[in-house]
């Protein structure tokens, strides 16, 4: 077990919608990443958060957005939904510290199906 | 883009013998990690490996890294059914983001 937990498990959406998935870091790590894996391929960077703030973002459009809170939950949402948006969406938390990436801990995934 | 590439993709091997799993990658790198993945769930971290450092040991695990090539390697020893899953490295770079390859797929035959 890692300690980072993520809600929900599952989740269908239609094309269009909105959706947004959840974290819980470890406690006392100060940076969550977020990736989208798409079936049967490597985890793709979405973006980071470090003490609240953007901290780098990967090839992603601005519907993809973000949010970290002080008690260590952050949030990934996701407007407009697309077919291509199916993916398993994983975070990552981890201490940042002396800008070196350190391990990510990984929580076990949401599994988004967009219809 | 994924940056590292691992080789080969898909590898199967009996209970008991040893996995060897390459990876290859493109630009400077703070520090090398390996990533194990069971059934599309959730990534366990193995190991990370460091730009100034060539070799390094974990229980079964052995993982090398060839700054000069861009490449590393990850091998484990007295392989178990347990051991099946896919395996990513993850390249990091700055204090932001990892970088996957596209994972080899690890089946261990009883």
């Amino acid at each position: 077990e890692t300690g980072v937990t993520q809600s929900p498990t599952h989740l269908i959406k239609t094309r269009g919608q909105q959706v947004t998935l959840r974290c819980s870091s470890q406690s006392g790590h100060n940076t969550v990443s977020w990736y989208q894996q798409a079936l049967g391929q490597g985890p793709q960077f979405i973006f980071q958060y470090y003490r609240e703030e953007e901290n780098g973002r990967g090839n992603f459009p601005p519907r993809f957005s973000g949010l970290q809170f002080p008690n260590y939950s952050s949030e990934l949402n996701v407007n407009a939904l697309e077919l291509d948006d199916s993916a398993l969406y994983l975070c990552a938390s981890s201490l940042q510290r002396a800008g070196s990436t350190d391990t990510q801990y990984f929580g076990p995934g949401t599994r988004l199906t967009v219809l | 883009s994924q940056q590292g590439e691992e080789d080969p993709q898909a590898l199967s091997i009996q209970e008991g013998e040893n996995a060897t799993m390459n990876c290859s990658y493109k630009t400077s790198i703070n520090n090398l990690q390996w990533y194990r993945q069971n059934s599309g769930r959730g990534l366990v971290h193995l190991i990370l490996i460091r730009s100034n450092e060539r070799e390094k040991h974990s229980g079964r695990l052995r993982v090398t890294l060839d700054t000069s090539k861009k490449s590393s390697s990850l091998l484990i020893t007295a392989s178990r059914a347990a051991d099946t899953a896919s395996y990513f490295c993850a390249t990091g770079q700055g204090a932001q983001k990892l970088v996957f390859g596209q994972g080899t797929r690890l089946t261990i035959n009883p």
